[in-house]
């Protein structure tokens, strides 16, 4: 298996831009989570989707970002406009189902760099 | 107060050191997730733990539900082991979030 894929890898926008993070999930797998890290914060769970419905999204910083998950190999995180602060490291992770036993197995993330 | 609490932030070690990574949690948890991250890489979790102790090669995990607490160890620990290492628990009032540790960054010197 390839294992979780995002897109891009690294990501370098200047403040006001559109901003797309892809993520292909493991095949089977009926849980994505979207993190961001940041040396500030450490790991920070965005959105959590279960059968491709948004369960959680409690932790959208705030309008500007969105997440959707179309179908179950396929979910994107937009940031609209971006801003400086949002520079992070993105990760979208994906489980066998959302229980807390099932190990989360994440993508190798996107680097994003707000100028 | 952070919910999850790891120590120390920062380690340096020599190769062939044994190295401990603690893990305090105040709130109740259904399980612990140990997760190791290289530099400039993705995430690998290591254990989970709801009880005991699990070891998998140079790498043991324990865990104290009453004390609420969790090491991990590295035997004869090598420079590929330098990576952040962070501890997550599954809050038992949520079955899917993970609340972070903010990682020890470990360095094994040659």
């Amino acid at each position: 298996d390839a294992g979780v894929i995002q897109s891009p890898r690294h990501e370098v926008t200047e403040m006001g831009q559109e901003v797309t993070l892809r993520c292909k999930p493991i095949s089977g797998h009926n849980s994505l989570f979207w993190y961001r890290q940041t040396m500030m914060r450490g790991l920070e769970l965005l959105i959590y989707f279960n059968n491709n419905v948004p369960i959680d999204d409690s932790g959208m910083p705030e309008d500007r970002f969105s997440a959707k998950m179309p179908n179950a190999s396929f979910s994107t995180l937009k940031i609209q406009p971006s801003e400086p602060r949002d520079s992070a490291v993105y990760f979208c992770a994906s489980s066998p189902t959302g229980a807390y036993y099932n190990e989360q197995f994440f993508g190798p993330g996107t680097r994003l760099t707000v100028l | 107060k952070n919910e999850v609490e790891q120590s120390p932030q920062n380690l340096t070690a020599q190769e062939g050191e044994f190295i401990t990574i603690n893990c305090s949690y105040s709130v109740g948890i259904s399980a612990l997730h140990w997760l190791q991250q290289h530099p400039g890489g993705g995430i690998v979790s290591l254990f989970m733990l709801s009880s005991g102790k699990k070891k998998h090669g140079r790498l043991i995990a324990t865990i104290n539900i009453q004390e609420k607490h969790s090491s991990l160890h590295i035997t004869a620990s090598h420079p590929r082991d330098s990576a952040v290492y962070i501890c997550a628990v599954g809050s038992s009032s949520g079955t899917y979030k993970y609340i972070f540790g903010t990682g020890t960054r470990l360095k094994v010197l040659a």
